[in-house]
Parts: structure tokens; C-alpha cells; sequence
């Protein structure tokens, strides 16, 4: 079992240009929660997703960020028209359902993207 | 609007005595309490966690400690060892299925040879 994986783990991108971030859950894990961690502060909750449905999105900025997670593949973090206050650490994490926390998420190892 | 507040950047202790990471939140219907632990260029690693109808919860030598009436939770380390330096993050949720967490700031911890 490889854990929670992001790809990429470094990510670079102009002003302007689009950011796609893809994280696969554990194995047999159904559920997707994605975190942002902007320099010096702690994670902020994002979006909770299930397959195929966007569960909670209410930590979302309204414009230019979208994430999905389809019946096959990775869930994908989806920033438009970056900007350099994008610039975080972006974390997957996954649980079995229905997402119990009882013994915590299983993060992966984040993908940093910079915008220049 | 931060609910969990970690007031301490930072703490640094000597190898075998004991770590002590603090946490305040705000929000009384959060009811369920972790602490992860980060370190550079990973992912947070879940810790421990207590639910609120306890007072403490132990695993080793991790320790939580809630104190409701104050909105108040700890965690101690002892005896503290070296590889225990990193980012130590406190977090809340109401309820703990399917839910969001909101995490404090985070706490470098130091543990010192």
C-alpha cells in the first residue's frame, strides 16, 4: 500500500498560467480532502470530496479554483490564472468511508507550487 | 476568525524531559481533538486524538490532556527524544465522521542531545 500520493511534488508556474495537482488515495479509500498551507500558518481546509461528488467545497475560494475526483483515476486540484499568492504547500489526504476520523486522515506529502 | 490557536512558535527541550505543546480553540462545538506531527517536506503524521467526552488519552509516550471548561488541550512528550523534532499541529472537528478539520499553527518542537 503506497499511501496517499501527490503529484508533483514541486510545481512551478507564470502568472497567469493554470495549475493542476493530482493525488490518488490509498487503496480502498473512497473519500478526498484537500488542504492548503500558505508560509508560516497552518493547514486550511479546502474541499471534501467523495467519487464522482464534491461533499464539502465551502473552503474554496470562490473564483479560478475548481477540484474534482472521477469514478477512475486521481482527484485533481485545479487552480486557473495563478497568482502569486497561490504560492503554498497543497496536501491530499484520504479516508475510508465515510471519512472516520478516529484515527486521523492519511496525508500525502503535499505538492509546493510556486507561481513566478 | 482563528478557532484553534497554538500561542507558542516554538519550544525547545532537552532529550528524556518532557514536552509540553498547548492549544486553545474557540469554537464549542467542536468535539473531537488530534494533534499531527510535520515534518519539512512531508505530510502531516496523525499523533493521537481524544474525543471530548474524555479528559485524557494516552499512547506511550504521548499524552492529551482536554480541559473543556477552558477550551483548553495538551500534549505531552515524555521522555522526549531527539527524533521528535518537528512541527507538532493541533486540530478540531465537530463530530468525526466526514468532517473538516481546522488546525492550529503549529508548534516547532526542538528536543535538544
Amino acid at each position: 500500500n503506497a499511501g496517499v500520493m501527490q503529484n508533483p511534488r514541486h510545481l512551478v508556474r507564470r502568472r497567469g498560467q493554470e495549475a493542476r495537482l493530482r493525488c490518488s488515495p490509498m487503496k480502498g479509500h473512497s473519500h478526498v480532502y484537500w488542504y492548503r498551507q500558505l508560509p508560516e500558518e497552518g493547514l486550511k481546509f479546502m474541499v471534501y470530496l467523495q467519487k464522482e461528488n464534491i461533499i464539502d467545497e465551502s473552503g474554496m475560494p470562490k473564483e479560478r479554483f475548481s477540484a474534482e475526483f472521477p469514478k477512475e483515476g486521481p482527484s485533481i486540484l485545479r487552480i486557473q490564472q495563478v497568482v502569486r499568492g497561490d504560492s503554498a504547500a497543497y496536501f491530499c489526504a484520504s479516508s475510508v468511508n465515510p471519512g472516520t476520523l478516529n484515527y486521523g486522515y492519511t496525508f500525502g506529502s503535499g505538492t509546493r507550487l510556486t507561481v513566478v | 476568525d482563528q478557532q484553534v490557536k497554538q500561542n507558542s512558535p516554538s519550544l525547545s527541550v532537552q532529550e528524556g524531559r518532557i514536552s509540553i505543546l498547548n492549544c486553545d480553540y474557540t469554537n464549542s462545538m467542536f468535539d473531537y481533538f488530534l494533534w499531527y506531527k510535520k515534518y519539512p517536506a512531508e505530510g502531516p503524521t496523525f499523533l493521537i486524538s481524544i474525543s471530548s467526552i474524555k479528559d485524557k488519552n494516552e499512547d506511550g509516550r504521548f499524552t492529551v490532556f482536554l480541559n473543556k471548561s477552558a477550551k483548553h488541550l495538551s500534549l505531552h512528550i515524555v521522555p522526549s527524544q531527539p527524533g521528535d523534532s518537528a512541527v507538532y499541529f493541533c486540530a478540531a472537528s465537530e463530530g468525526t465522521s466526514g468532517s473538516r478539520l481546522t488546525f492550529g499553527e503549529g508548534t516547532q518542537l526542538t528536543v535538544n542531545p
